[in-house]
């Protein structure tokens, strides 16, 4: 099956640093990726829609300059949570579609990475 | 307003026995898919099985199924012959042609299988 890779898997940084997330589809092309995060207990929340070659788009209340999305190849997709503090402490998990498979009715497939724990301390 | 409502946080079940997840839905688009995943404590979310809103037909793949009632707006998910790996959370997830092909997410249930 399609595999999606996320790293890191976990990182802790010190309040005030940037930290960036790798979202990579290994053996398909993913023209669209999406940005979730998710808190301890709780369900997702889509932050943003990745697109290959054109601006991300955020979902209301997500701060574009905060959480800089790229997508810059059709196999990887890369969040940076900018000047991060602890309240951005969070399970981000990354999803990417595959165009190529119909195998779930008229959507695309989507496949989920393996998310990255970040603490900020 | 919230899609996809997940009434049960925590459930319990007894090892080999079925256990049944609630999950409803909102949607005024004919076309759309509901999804179940489970989610294991290391965090990886797992695809479990899909109903498509104009198949006729319950959904099945293996141990699970799903009880799809469209009149009722609802998609509960089975789980036969539980097994203690089973223990994990599950979320339910619609996508509808509405909102841009994007998944909505329940809040989840958390199953727990008992010895």
């Amino acid at each position: 099956g399609a595999v999606v890779s996320q790293h890191p898997s976990r990182v802790i940084c010190k309040s005030g640093t940037s930290v960036k997330i790798e979202c990579r589809s290994l053996d398909f092309q993913a023209t669209t990726m999406f940005w979730y995060r998710q808190f301890p207990k709780q369900s997702l929340m889509l932050m943003a829609t990745s697109n290959e070659g054109s601006k991300a788009t955020y979902e209301q209340g997500v701060e574009k300059d905060k959480f800089l999305i790229n997508h810059a190849s059709l196999t990887l997709s890369t969040l940076t949570v900018t000047s991060a503090h602890p309240e951005d402490s969070s399970f981000y998990i990354c999803s990417a579609e595959n165009p190529q498979r119909g195998a779930v009715s008229s959507y695309n497939e989507q496949f989920f990475g393996p998310g990255t724990r970040l603490t900020v301390l | 307003a919230q899609k996809i409502t997940q009434t049960q946080p925590g459930m319990f079940v007894q090892e080999k026995e079925a256990v049944t997840l609630d999950c409803t839905y909102d949607t005024s688009d004919q076309s759309y898919g509901l999804f179940w995943y489970k989610q294991p404590s290391s965090g990886e979310m797992i695809f479990l099985i899909y109903q498509g809103s104009y198949d006729e037909q319950n959904a099945t793949e293996g141990r699970y199924s799903l009880n799809f009632q469209k009149a009722r707006k609802s998609a509960n998910l089975v789980i036969s012959a539980s097994q203690l790996g089973d223990s994990a959370m599950y979320f339910c997830a619609m996508r509808d042609w509405n909102t841009g092909n994007q998944f909505y997410f329940g809040t989840g249930t958390s199953l727990t299988v008992i010895p």
